[in-house]
Parts: structure tokens; sequence; C-alpha cells
């Protein structure tokens, strides 16, 4: 799997757009890029995955460059909740069964009142 | 969206025993469970895939003798930590992907903290 490449730490102000980057340079054309959040001391989250188009769900939307190798997840309006450490993970997709998720440091996003 | 859960959620145990901590999956089949480990500040580290029916398969540098992983049925998996030390307190995770057509999420339990003393 693609190694990726994240910020470690970010601040956002409360009501604000969350912009938080990832490069995955060596990315294939079969791997998709997922993104986790893990608040602390709970297990992971899942947020959103893409492979090629942008995708937007309730949570959050995800934009990946044409060229495949890197993308920005989007957190529209963040609140004091969205307070987390965010994981970007390329890999490819699960069809059926979704593969093992090797975690990088991921970004710790700090949303500030 | 579908539920992992585990058990327990926290265990403080001393050195030399053994502990078991439970992987479910409460709403939908895994024929495949996967076990993280987390230390303070640090991201999770994969241990090991639990796969059912067979044989789990570890990450290089994980003892197998020592972690134990035994997947009986389609949404229980276990971990057994033999013969703890305290370098093996942690936060244990475990995931699983369902067995549903187009499904690409994976479900995390919400964790278990084990102390060693």
């Amino acid at each position: 799997d693609a190694k990726t490449t994240q910020p470690t730490s970010m601040d956002c102000a409360e009501g604000r757009a969350a912009n938080l980057p990832c490069n995955h340079s060596t990315i294939s054309g079969n791997e998709y890029v997922y993104w986790y959040r893990q608040i602390h001391s709970q297990g992971p989250q899942y947020i959103i995955h893409g492979l090629k188009n942008n995708e937007t769900n309730e949570m959050a939307s995800l934009i990946i460059t044409e060229d495949r190798k890197s993308s920005t997840l989007i957190l529209p309006h963040a609140t004091l909740r969205d307070t987390a450490v965010y994981y970007c993970i390329v890999r490819v997709g699960g069809g059926n069964q979704g593969g093992k998720l090797i975690f990088g440091q991921g970004t710790e996003l700090s949303v500030k009142p | 969206g579908a539920v992992v859960s585990q058990h327990p959620s926290w265990v403080i145990c001393k050195s030399g025993t053994s502990v078991k901590i439970e992987c479910r999956s409460l709403d939908f089949q895994a024929t495949t469970m996967f076990w993280y480990r987390q230390f303070p500040k640090q991201s999770l580290m994969l241990m090991a895939t639990s796969n059912e029916g067979s044989k789990a398969t570890y990450e290089q540098g994980v003892e197998k003798d020592k972690f134990l992983i035994n997947h009986a049925s389609l949404t229980l998996s276990t971990l057994t930590v033999t013969s703890a030390h305290p370098e093996d307190s942690s936060f244990y995770i475990c995931s699983a992907p369902p067995v549903l057509a187009g499904s690409y999420e994976q479900y995390f339990g919400p964790g278990t903290r084990l102390t060693v003393t």
C-alpha cells in the first residue's frame, strides 16, 4: 500500500471549514484513499473514501487531485467535537472484504472556540 | 452504522498472568477481524489478522505465542495476552469489515485498555 504524508497538527476555528491535506504520491491505480478519525481514547471512526472522483457525505467532503497524488479532507463547519486525530490511508479497495488498514501518524486537528 | 464491541473496556492484571479480550460484531458477520495496539501519543499498530476457521496472520515482530488469537465464529474474535508484562500495557483495538457486497468500511471497537502491574 502507498505511503501517505500528513501535517502533524492543525488548528481550526469553530464554525470554519477545516481542510486537512494528505500526500500520496506513490498511489497506484487500484488504490483508494480512506479517511478515518480517532477521538481521544476511542476506536477510529470511518469518515469517507474515494478512488478518483470527489466525494461528499454527511460528515465531510473528499477532494482528490486529478493526478491522484494528493487529497484534501474538508469538514465544512468544524465543531469542538471534531477535535481528533485524522488519518489518511491508501489501500486497495476491499470489495466485499476490506483489507487491512495501515495507519500513519495522522494529523491532530484542534478546533478552537 | 454497524457496531463492534469489545470486552472488557479496561482491565488491570498482575505481571505473569494472562488476559483475554473479546471483539464482537453485533449486527453483521465478519470472516476477518483485525487487532491493533496503540501506545500513548502513538498511532495504531496492526498486530494481526484474525481469520474465521483458520490461523491468524501476524505482522512482523509480533509474537504469535504471546498474543493468541482465536476467531471461533463469524461474530467473535478473541485476543489473549499470555504471561503479561508491564510493557504489554497498551490500548488494544479490534476492527471488522462486514461481509457485505460493496462494503468498503471497517468498523472499529471502542478499545480495551490493559494495564499490567
